[in-house]
């Protein structure tokens, strides 16, 4: 099946210590996005990739770290000095390219816990 | 600047009663594209309709339509005779010229249908 994969669901973190978050995507998209998600929020856009070996920051970029070494795979990074990193994030692609509007997929998310 | 409200934080009705969720947005783009998107309780965000800024055509699929006016900056979802299924939590998000498929969403419309 076609889709998006985030992995782990539930990733419990001590403070202090970086963590990875999965995402994998099998629709030969270009594009790619992390969200982040807060109770009343909405999502706000962390990191995005239109292509491979390049992203941009989004609005709350600061205390994390992407890469996109391959088309299907953009992992993100939460490192220490995010203060707040307790959330939901999701991770999303699209057809993606400049000047393309397309709806963007979403997976299923991964809810990162500090203690 | 791009900005989507939606001003309904929570509603709860009835089931078979009909339920207009509102979408107010902003954007100083002449071409953008707007977006409704289900997020049910496990997590993952479900594309429902996506409609550019030069067709204001109202749009019906089953139990769900959407009254898109320019005017008013106004992209509203009903849903007719509510069902238990459909409660989730709602967002809108706009996407224009300058944003590079960077989507802005609201805040969401947590709805619940009551049996």
């Amino acid at each position: 099946d076609g889709g998006i994969t985030q992995s782990p669901k539930y990733l419990f973190r001590k403070e202090g210590q970086n963590v990875t978050l999965s995402c994998e995507q099998n629709l030969n998209h270009d594009a790619m996005y992390w969200y982040r998600q807060d109770p009343g929020q909405g999502l706000r856009l962390i990191y995005y990739s239109q292509i491979v070996n390049d992203f941009q920051k989004g609005d709350i970029a600061e205390g994390y770290s992407v890469s996109r070494e391959k088309k299907e795979s953009f992992p993100l990074t939460v490192t220490s000095a995010q203060k707040n990193p307790t959330a939901f994030y999701l991770c999303a692609s699209s057809i993606g390219g400049a000047g393309v509007y397309n709806e963007q997929f979403f997976g299923p998310g991964t809810r990162l816990t500090v203690l | 600047a791009q900005k989507v409200t939606q001003a309904q934080t929570e509603i709860s009705v009835v089931e078979k009663e009909d339920v207009t969720l509102d979408c107010v947005y902003e954007t100083r783009d002449t071409t953008y594209y707007l977006f409704w998107y289900k997020q049910p309780p496990s997590g993952e965000l479900v594309f429902l309709i996506r409609r550019n800024s030069f067709d204001e055509q109202n749009e019906i699929s089953g139990r769900y339509s959407w009254n898109f006016q320019k005017s008013t900056s106004s992209f509203n979802f009903t849903i007719t005779a509510s069902q238990v299924v459909d409660s989730a939590v709602y967002f809108c998000a706009l996407s224009g010229t300058n944003t590079g498929n960077q989507f802005y969403f609201g805040t969401g419309t947590s709805l619940t249908v009551i049996p």
